[in-house]
């Protein structure tokens, strides 16, 4: 099956900091989404950007299919910031997602 | 904006139970999917579901499980014997199902299975 590669797996920050998340995967997908993570569990569509660049916010995305990888832009960021973010692809052929390992990021004031 | 929503937000269960965990998909979206997600670990894949069949199912999703639409807004995850390895949060997610769509997530339902 495809694989998905966050990193880094950990990522501390000073409030007001600037961060870049990665995301690689191995195989042509269709779609990709990035999701936030908050401490009750629930996962929070940042994203769907199966290619291109996205912004919302302080938040950006910058996906480039050609070759694999995805990237998610954390500017001046917030305690509120904190928490795990996934991305996660879909296959060419397939509608199932294959979510990576995700990136726990801990924005300290 | 339509949403996804599950209920209920948390089960406790004991061993050996069967639980029903509830998903109403976004009204027009036409394929289905469960997730789950075990403490600490990523976010798995278990089943999706489309014109009330099952049209791809995980290794994970074995005959203890069972998927359900018994009405036109309801979507059931059924988990017939729980064990202790149950104890994950459940997502249920929708999409329109054209290629490539973006899958809209549930609040999810945390199991607990003791």
């Amino acid at each position: 099956g495809i694989q998905v590669e966050q990193s880094p797996p950990d990522l501390i920050l000073q409030e007001g900091a600037n961060s870049t998340l990665r995301c690689n995967f191995s195989d042509s997908v269709n779609n990709l989404q990035w999701f936030h993570q908050n401490p009750w569990g629930q996962l929070i569509n940042l994203f769907y950007i199966p290619s291109g660049t996205k912004q919302n916010g302080r938040l950006s995305a910058t996906t480039v299919a050609t070759e694999r990888y995805s990237l998610l832009y954390i500017s001046s960021s917030q305690t509120t910031d904190s928490g795990v973010y996934f991305c996660a692809v879909l296959k060419a052929a397939g509608n199932k997602l294959t979510f990576g390992g995700g990136t726990r990021v801990l924005v300290k004031p | 904006e339509p949403e996804v929503t599950q209920t209920p937000s948390h089960q406790v269960t004991q061993m050996g139970q069967e639980v029903i965990l509830r998903c109403v998909p976004i009204s027009n979206h036409l394929y289905f999917y469960w997730y789950r997600q075990i403490l600490g670990q990523k976010v798995e894949f278990l089943v999706s579901f489309y014109n009330n069949e099952i049209s791809e199912k995980s290794e994970i999703f074995d005959d203890q499980f069972s998927v359900e639409r018994p009405d036109g807004s309801n979507f059931t995850l059924k988990i017939r014997s729980t064990k202790l390895e149950d104890s994950a949060m459940y997502f249920c997610a929708s999409n329109l199902g054209t290629r490539g769509d973006e899958q809209y997530f549930g609040p999810g339902t945390r199991l607990t299975v003791t």
